[in-house]
């Protein structure tokens, strides 16, 4: 089946931090694979995608390359803020069908 | 643009009772809602499909008589947990994709935390 697995956290970095957050998934099919981001007290907001294999998705200084080789999709920032404190979440979708699988989601602090 | 609201954000409610969750896309129109549920330190699972008009598409495994789900309109989508218990207690997510796009688009809502007691 479709599924996403994602590291643990909480991550805690202090702020200008490189940050990587790895991603890995399991899927029938060619997915479109998903960074969210949620923060507090908020709904979860798509921060990047990407839909098919080597496509780099980018956003807010956030980067993720689509590896079909690894199976996996990345999630990097070069230098972080304090502001980028939030949970993120690797999800994939699979063309056709509705179900957009989550992993459990990162806690990532950023402190001054 | 591309707000989606909850309602309520928190609820407490006593084993046996039934409560309404309110999902409403607030400036655009989703013949599609999704509903989530996440469990702690786990990821969202997928409940079920609701689409406007016509009834949900519900996910193997969830009660369809438990967890009744109305799409009446094309700016909201109510999920009513029947008879609840302490297990039903969740944090319940909602999202909505716009209408004539494809559902790889999602908007989310903020979530409602449901306590049975």
């Amino acid at each position: 089946g479709n599924s996403v697995t994602q590291m643990e956290g909480p991550v805690t970095l202090s702020e200008e931090a490189f940050l990587t957050i790895n991603c890995t998934y399991t899927a029938t099919g060619y997915p479109s694979l998903f960074w969210y981001v949620q923060y507090p007290g908020e709904g979860l907001q798509l921060l990047l995608k990407a839909t098919k294999a080597d496509d780099k998705g980018s956003n807010k200084g956030f980067e993720a390359t689509y590896r079909k080789e690894t199976t996996s999709f990345h999630l990097e920032k070069g230098s972080v803020q304090v502001s980028d404190s939030a949970v993120y979440f690797c999800a994939l979708k699979v063309s056709g069908d509705n179900d957009m699988r989550f992993g459990a989601g990162t806690r990532l602090t950023v402190k001054p | 643009g591309a707000v989606v609201s909850q309602h309520p954000s928190r609820v407490i409610c006593k084993s046996g009772t039934s409560v309404k969750i309110e999902c409403r896309s607030l400036d655009f129109q989703a013949t599609t809602m999704f509903w989530y549920r996440q469990f702690p330190k786990k990821s969202l699972m997928l409940m079920a499909t609701s689409n406007e008009g016509s009834k949900a598409t519900y996910e193997q495994g969830v009660e369809k008589d438990k967890f009744l789900i109305n799409h009446a309109s094309l700016t909201l989508s109510t999920l009513t947990v029947t008879s609840a218990h302490p297990e039903d207690s969740s944090f319940y997510i909602c999202s909505a994709t716009p209408t004539g796009s494809s559902t790889d688009t999602q908007y989310f809502g903020p979530g409602t935390r449901l306590t049975v007691l």
